[in-house]
């Protein structure tokens, strides 16, 4: 089984500053890892992924993810933040043989501010 | 593209009551889900289906019932509606290659 840990609720942070939101992972098994994106009243939205090969992966609007696995993290990190970044993350992870259930951390609030 | 399509959006039950969620993907996809969310617990599994013809039960099973009529659909039934049930519902769907689910718009769920 697979469990996810997002230790920050809530991030504040001013535009144009960076941001690093945290993600660890526990599997007893090799991993898939994803962050999604939720805007308000909105459905999940995938963000990025690791399946396989470089353990950094990036998101077309500046996002970027490195996988590292003797830490078993999947922090989700961008250099500016934009107010339209206003959002709530959710990390995931599934195993990667087979059928395999994505399980989902509690999500963390990126909030933006001028 | 509709993708994942979830009805009701908006739902307001009496305790006790019963009522179904549908959820409908038009990507061919194997494996459906529903998920609950609520504040601070970030996304839970009720239930799910790997393929068609198969049902199991996630990590909140209790008080629904699902149904995979057909590869496109998967609906979740509460048959008598508690307060606890209160919360927002999403459906998703995920192909066999990577487990990268699509999730639908969600349905915003009421009990009094």
């Amino acid at each position: 089984a697979q469990s996810v840990t997002q230790l920050d609720s809530q991030v504040p942070v001013f535009e144009e500053a960076p941001v690093e939101l945290r993600c660890n992972y526990s599997s007893s098994v090799s991993v898939y890892l994803f962050w999604y994106v939720q805007y308000p009243n909105q459905g999940l939205q995938l963000l990025l992924k690791y399946l396989s090969g470089s353990t950094l992966v990036e998101s077309i609007n500046g996002f970027e993810a490195e996988f590292n696995k003797s830490q078993t993290s999947f922090h989700l990190r961008k250099p500016s933040v934009h107010i339209s970044d206003t959002a709530e993350y959710f990390c995931a992870v599934s195993g990667n043989t087979g059928f395999q259930k994505l399980v989902f951390g509690t999500g963390t609030r990126l909030l933006v501010s001028p | 593209n509709a993708g994942v399509t979830q009805t009701p959006k908006f739902q307001v039950l009496k305790t006790g009551q019963s009522m179904t969620l549908q959820c409908a993907q038009d990507m061919n996809h194997n494996s459906m889900y529903w998920y609950r969310q609520d504040p601070g617990m970030g996304l839970r599994l009720i239930y799910y289906s790997a393929s068609e013809g198969t049902t199991d039960k996630g990590e909140v099973p209790n008080g629904y019932n699902v149904s995979r009529l057909n590869k496109r659909e998967f609906s979740l039934r509460l048959e008598s509606a508690a307060p606890s049930q209160t919360s927002v519902y999403f459906c998703a769907s995920s192909g066999q290659s990577d487990t990268e689910a699509f999730f639908g718009q969600g349905t915003r769920l009421t009990v009094v």
